[in-house]
C-alpha cells in the first residue's frame, strides 16, 4: 500500500524565518510527488516533482526530490503570516491516484 | 477560467440519510477524483472518473458510489450516512493525458449528526 509521512506534524515560527518541510514516501510505480498549501478548505497547487535533484522555485518557495532516498523537502524562505497554512505532500502512483501525507501545520507569528 | 466548483458547500445530515454531492471539472480537464479528508488528516482517495467509468477505487465501502456525465461533471453518492462519514468531500480534476496534477475545489463539508 501506498504510504506518505510528512514530519513535522506542526510548527510555529516568527516572521522572516525560513522552515523546511519533509516528506517522505513509499509507492509503486512512482510518476510524481506533489505538493499543495491548504488554508481553508481547496487546497492549492504549488509544485510537481518527477526527477531527482532539480529543484523547483517559486518565489520564497522551493523544493526538491530525492528518488533514491524517496523523499522530498520544501523550503519556505523569509516566512511570512500568509504563509500560515497545513502544507500537503501527495504521491502520484498508477493511474495517477494520489496517496496524501497528514499534512504539516505551519503557524507564522508576527 | 473557471476553476473547479463544488454544491453545495455545507451539508447537514442524520444517520441512514443519502446525499448527493456534485462537482464541475476546471475547464478542459477530463477526468474527476474525490477524496474525503477527516478533521487533522489529509485527503483520502475515493474514487476517479474518466469517460463516465470509474477508473480506480480507493478502500472506501460501497456505500460511496459515483457517477460522471458526458460534460465531465460528476456527483459522489453516500448512502445509509455514519456518523463517520462527517468530512470535507474535495474533488479534483485533471487531464487524463499528461501530467498528474490535480486541480481542487473548495469541498463540501458534511456533517452527519
Amino acid at each position: 500500500e501506498d504510504k506518505v509521512v510528512q514530519s513535522p506534524l506542526s510548527l510555529v515560527v516568527h516572521e522572516g524565518d525560513t522552515v523546511t518541510l519533509n516528506c517522505s514516501y513509499e509507492v509503486t510505480n512512482f510518476r510524481s510527488l506533489l505538493w499543495y498549501k491548504q488554508e481553508k478548505k481547496a487546497p492549492t497547487f504549488l509544485f510537481m516533482l518527477t526527477s531527482s535533484g532539480i529543484e523547483k522555485k517559486s518565489g520564497r518557495l522551493s523544493s526538491i526530490l530525492d528518488k533514491k532516498e524517496l523523499f522530498s523537502i520544501l523550503n519556505i524562505t523569509a516566512t511570512q503570516t500568509g504563509d500560515s497554512a497545513v502544507y500537503l505532500c501527495a504521491v502520484a502512483g498508477a493511474n495517477s491516484k494520489l496517496t496524501f501525507g497528514k499534512g504539516i501545520t505551519l503557524s507564522v507569528r508576527p | 477560467d473557471a476553476g473547479v466548483t463544488q454544491s453545495p458547500t455545507h451539508l447537514i445530515k442524520t444517520r441512514g440519510q443519502q446525499v448527493t454531492l456534485r462537482c464541475s471539472p476546471k475547464s478542459g480537464h477530463d477526468t474527476v477524483s474525490w477524496y474525503q479528508q477527516a478533521l487533522g488528516q489529509g485527503p483520502q482517495f475515493i474514487f476517479q472518473y474518466y469517460e463516465e467509468e470509474e477508473r480506480q477505487r480507493g478502500n472506501f465501502p460501497d456505500r460511496f458510489s459515483g457517477h460522471q456525465y458526458p460534460n465531465y461533471s460528476s456527483e459522489l453518492n453516500v448512502n445509509a450516512l455514519l456518523l463517520g462519514d462527517s468530512a470535507l468531500y474535495l474533488c479534483a480534476s485533471s487531464l487524463a493525458r499528461g501530467q498528474e496534477t490535480q486541480y481542487f475545489g473548495p469541498g463540501t463539508r458534511l456533517l452527519v449528526l
